[in-house]
């Protein structure tokens, strides 16, 4: 699977949008991105993956570049409830449970 | 909806006690179980994975072992903790082996 690049770190107003970069220049063909969150002493929770098209649903939206090599989670509209470790990983379609987390971006929601 | 509940969330066990950690998974049929350990560098290690009832594969070598007694129910154990085995467990499904993987609320082991 391929190695994927985010912030340490990154704040947000709430109620204002968080963009959350990620490169994954190695990108093969068949690797979906995912994103997940984790807050402390918690499991990831899964928020939302895409293949080549830009993707939306209830929690967040995903924009993947046109070459693959870099994407962007938005959370439009993000609340203290968003204070989370986010982690994007990219990975092969039946490469079973096999996940590789790298360090994420730390994300504080401040009032 | 499917759920995915594991327990227990905390617990402290002396060296060269048994361990079980139990994970159920609700509103689904055959998913793939997985239990992962997640380190505190947050670096996520698969252990075992399970396809069916019975059938467990590990990922490394290990003193733990995971068992499937039926098609919604996976347990992680150990007949003896070492103090290596301390560390945060995750319970996770997925439907298929390609789909997206949702985990548990996980369970701090501290062997102590």
């Amino acid at each position: 699977d391929a190695k994927t690049t985010q912030p340490p770190s990154m704040d947000c107003a709430e109620g204002r949008a968080a963009n959350l970069p990620c490169n994954h220049s190695t990108i093969s063909g068949n690797e979906y991105v995912y994103w997940y969150r984790q807050i402390h002493s918690q499991g990831p929770q899964y928020i939302i993956h895409g293949l080549k098209n830009n993707e939306t649903n209830e929690m967040a939206s995903l924009i993947i570049t046109e070459d693959r090599k870099s994407s962007t989670l938005i959370l439009p509209h993000a609340t203290l409830r968003d204070t989370a470790v986010y982690y994007c990983i990219v990975r092969v379609d039946g490469s079973w449970g096999k996940l590789q987390f790298g360090a994420g971006t730390q994300v504080v929601v401040t009032p | 909806s499917q759920t995915i509940h594991q327990w227990p969330a905390t617990l402290v066990q002396p060296v060269g006690s048994p361990l079980s950690l139990e994970c159920t998974v609700e509103g689904t049929s055959n998913p793939n179980l997985y239990w992962y350990r997640q380190a505190a560098g947050r670096g996520l290690q698969l252990l075992f994975y399970s396809v069916g009832i019975g059938q467990i594969s590990s990922e490394v070598p290990q003193n733990l072992s995971a068992s499937r007694p039926q098609d919604r129910q996976f347990i992680l154990s150990s007949k003896k903790l070492l103090l290596s085995d301390s560390g945060f467990y995750l319970c996770a499904w997925s439907k298929g082996s390609g789909n997206t993987i949702y985990f548990g609320e996980g369970s701090w082991l501290t062997v102590v």
